[in-house]
C-alpha cells in the first residue's frame, strides 16, 4: 500500500510563475490536508478538503493560492504568480475519514524555491 | 491568541536525562490530541495518540489535562535518536500544529 505521494518533490519557479503541487493519498483515502512550512518554522494549515469539496479553506491566502481534490486524480494545490515569499516546504496529509479520530498520513513534501 | 501553543524551545539535553514539552490549546471542545515528531527536512510522523487517561509507550508518556487545557510529552533517558522537532496537534476536525519544540540530545 504505498503511502502518500507528492510531486514534484522540488520545485524552482520564478517570480511571477505558477506553482502546482500534486498530492495522491494513500488508497482509501478521501480527506487531503495541505501544510505550508516555512525554514525553521511550524507547520501552518492551509486547507481541508475531500473529494469534490472543500472543507475549510481558512488557512490559504486570500490571493493567488487554490486547491483542488477533483473526483479522478489527485490533489492539486495551486500557486499563481509567485512571489519568493511563497518559498517553503509544502506537504500534503490524507486520512481515511474525519481527522477528529484518526491519524494524518503525510506525503514527503515539496519544496517550493521562487528565485 | 494562537490555537495551540507549545513551548518555544529549543531543548538541549544530555543523553539519559529526563525532558518534557507542554502544548496548550485554546478550543475546550477539542476532542483528539497527538503529538508528532519531525526530523530536519523530513514529514512528520505520528509519535503517539493522548487519551484521557493517559498513555505510555516506552520512554514516552503523553499526559492530557482537559481542566487546563494543555497535553505533555515525557522522555525518559533521552537518546540520541531522539533529536527532532516535536509537534502536538490538536482537533477538532482540522488537525491544528503547534509550532513545534526541538529537542537535541547530547552525548
Amino acid at each position: 500500500n504505498a503511502g502518500v505521494m507528492q510531486n514534484p518533490r522540488h520545485l524552482v519557479r520564478r517570480r511571477g510563475q505558477e506553482a502546482r503541487l500534486r498530492c495522491s493519498p494513500m488508497k482509501g483515502h478521501s480527506h487531503v490536508y495541505w501544510y505550508r512550512q516555512l525554514p525553521e518554522e511550524g507547520l501552518k494549515f492551509m486547507v481541508y478538503l475531500q473529494k469534490e469539496n472543500i472543507i475549510d479553506e481558512s488557512g490559504m491566502p486570500k490571493e493567488r493560492f487554490s486547491a483542488e481534490f477533483p473526483k479522478e486524480g489527485p490533489s492539486i494545490l495551486r500557486i499563481q504568480q509567485v512571489v519568493r515569499g511563497d518559498s517553503a516546504a509544502y506537504f500534503c496529509a490524507s486520512s481515511p475519514t474525519d481527522s477528529t479520530t484518526g491519524e494524518l498520513f503525510f506525503g514527503e513534501g515539496s519544496r517550493l524555491t521562487v528565485l | 491568541r494562537k490555537e495551540v501553543e507549545q513551548d518555544p524551545g529549543p531543548f538541549n539535553v544530555p543523553e539519559g536525562a529526563t525532558v518534557a514539552f507542554n502544548c496548550t490549546y485554546s478550543n475546550s471542545a477539542s476532542q483528539s490530541f497527538f503529538w508528532y515528531r519531525q526530523d530536519c527536512r523530513k514529514e512528520p510522523k505520528l509519535l503517539m495518540s493522548v487519551y484521557s487517561s493517559g498513555n505510555e509507550d516506552g520512554r514516552f508518556t503523553a499526559q492530557l489535562n482537559r481542566a487546563s487545557q494543555y497535553i505533555s510529552l515525557l522522555i525518559r533517558d533521552s537518546k540520541l535518536s531522539d533529536s527532532a522537532t516535536y509537534l502536538c496537534v490538536v482537533n477538532p476536525g482540522d488537525m491544528r500544529f503547534g509550532a513545534g519544540t526541538r529537542l537535541t540530545v547530547k552525548p
